[in-house]
């Protein structure tokens, strides 16, 4: 199975603050990697496919790069309603495996 | 407007199955596979398998393999996931979502209790 290892699980941040997370692939996934946020008690959210596509309807301060096995989802200004969990999936491969996680708080 | 419907939550006991149904709208569920994914409490997401309504074939997580089954009605727009034998593990919510690989469409969540 291709483990998907986040950093960092944990990050605390302000308003207007440029945030970045990376996901690792244990083994070299091309850019079939996306990019979920996860709200309490709500449904993942795509923000992004193939590594760097944004999804239709989501906010230009979301983007993603990266291809192989290094990627990061960055937030150019982090807004109230972007605190939450953040995962990455790869879908390079059988089974499909998420990251662990990233909770991002209000510092 | 597409979206996927998910039935209500459950509460089962140990040994016990139990079958989620995830109704499609905005869009025939043949054109699309559907892929579940469980949350358990607190816990990250874990992928269970997928189906595709359009032949019926399926592929399942090895994890689950034996335990699952996956269903499509197509009369209905629906897609079921069935899980046996069930034990405390299995508390989770379960989500549908559309697509095999980035799944964009994600249903609301069902929320399965194992208790005795």
């Amino acid at each position: 199975d291709i483990q998907m290892t986040q950093s960092p699980s944990f990050l605390s941040a302000s308003v207007g603050d440029r945030v970045i997370i990376t996901c690792r692939a244990s083994q070299g996934i091309r850019n079939d990697l996306g990019w979920y946020q996860q709200k309490p008690g709500k449904a993942p959210k795509r923000l992004i496919y193939a590594a760097s596509s944004l999804q239709s309807g989501v906010p230009s301060r979301f983007s993603g790069s990266g291809s192989g096995t290094e990627f990061t989802l960055t937030i150019s200004s982090l807004q109230p309603e972007d605190f939450a969990t953040y995962y990455c999936l790869q879908y390079n491969s059988y089974p499909r495996t998420f990251g662990q996680g990233t909770k991002v708080e209000i510092k | 407007q597409v979206q996927l419907v998910q039935s209500g939550a459950e509460v089962k006991k140990p040994g016990a199955s139990v079958k989620v149904s995830c109704k499609a709208s905005g869009y025939t569920l043949s054109s699309y596979y559907i892929t579940w994914v469980r949350q358990a409490p607190g816990q990250g997401l874990e992928w269970m398998g997928w189906i595709t309504a359009y032949n019926g074939n399926t592929k399942y997580a090895q994890n689950f393999q034996g335990r699952v089954t996956m269903t499509t009605d197509t009369s209905t727009n629906t897609a079921n996931m069935e899980l046996t034998s069930l034990t405390s593990d299995d508390t989770a919510v379960y989500y549908c979502a559309r697509g095999l690989d980035a799944f964009d469409i994600w249903g609301q969540g069902t929320m399965v209790i194992v208790s005795s």
